[in-house]
């Protein structure tokens, strides 16, 4: 089956700064989503990207399909930032593989 | 318009106790799933269904039973709960095809077994 791998596994940083999240993919897709699992376990929706570009605020993603990877991008990082982040494809059946996760953490 | 609701939020069991987990969605979604999070890991599917009367296996059903018997509810059985089945269990739902198939999830539900 397709395999998933997401970089870094850990990410420490400043409140203020700027990271990018990477996703991988095995083999093509039809479905790329991002997700924020919040401290309190919560999956929030980022972006359903399976290809282009897309900006909510000071998050943004890109998926070059062709290329199988997906770059989440956060901008000036609040505390409220911190958790994991998770990137899920599938390639059709809409039978969403996930990624092991990102953890963020931002420290004031 | 509530999306994915999940009922309960948290269950303590016995081993070998039975229960049923409830997932409801609102959104006339085709498509639902059921998820189980394992500590420092990302979501394994269960089972899926892609309308009332069809469901089918995922990565790993053993243990678990699931039926769908309308187009909103999808409920998740686990018929004799063992303590590898401790888990953070998900609910989702999307629509099959046509346009932006994007999932959406449900709060969790914090299972122990003990």
């Amino acid at each position: 089956g397709i395999q998933v791998e997401q970089s870094p596994p850990d990410l420490i940083l400043q409140e203020g700064a700027n990271s990018t999240l990477r996703c991988n993919f095995s083999d093509s897709v039809n479905n790329l989503q991002w997700f924020h699992q919040n401290p309190w376990g919560q999956l929030i929706n980022l972006f359903y990207i399976p290809s282009g570009t897309k900006q909510n605020g000071r998050l943004s993603a890109t998926t070059v399909a062709t290329e199988r990877y997906s770059l989440l991008y956060i901008s000036s990082s609040q505390t409220t930032d911190s958790g994991v982040y998770f990137c899920a494809v599938n390639q059709g059946a809409q039978k969403l593989v996930f990624g092991q996760g990102t953890r963020l953490t931002i420290n004031p | 318009n509530a999306g994915v609701t999940q009922t309960p939020k948290f269950q303590v069991l016995k081993t070998g106790q039975s229960m049923t987990l409830q997932c409801a969605q609102d959104m006339n979604h085709e498509y639902m799933s059921w998820y189980r999070q394992d500590p420092g890991m990302g979501l394994r599917l269960i089972h899926y269904s892609v309308g009332a009367g069809i469901t089918d296996q995922g990565e790993v059903p053993n243990g678990y039973n699931v039926s769908r018997s309308t187009t909103e509810d999808f409920p998740l059985r686990l018929l004799s709960a063992a303590p590898s089945q401790t888990s953070v269990y998900f609910c989702a739902s999307s629509l099959l095809q046509g346009g932006e198939t994007e999932a959406f999830f449900g709060q969790g539900t914090r299972l122990t077994v003990v």
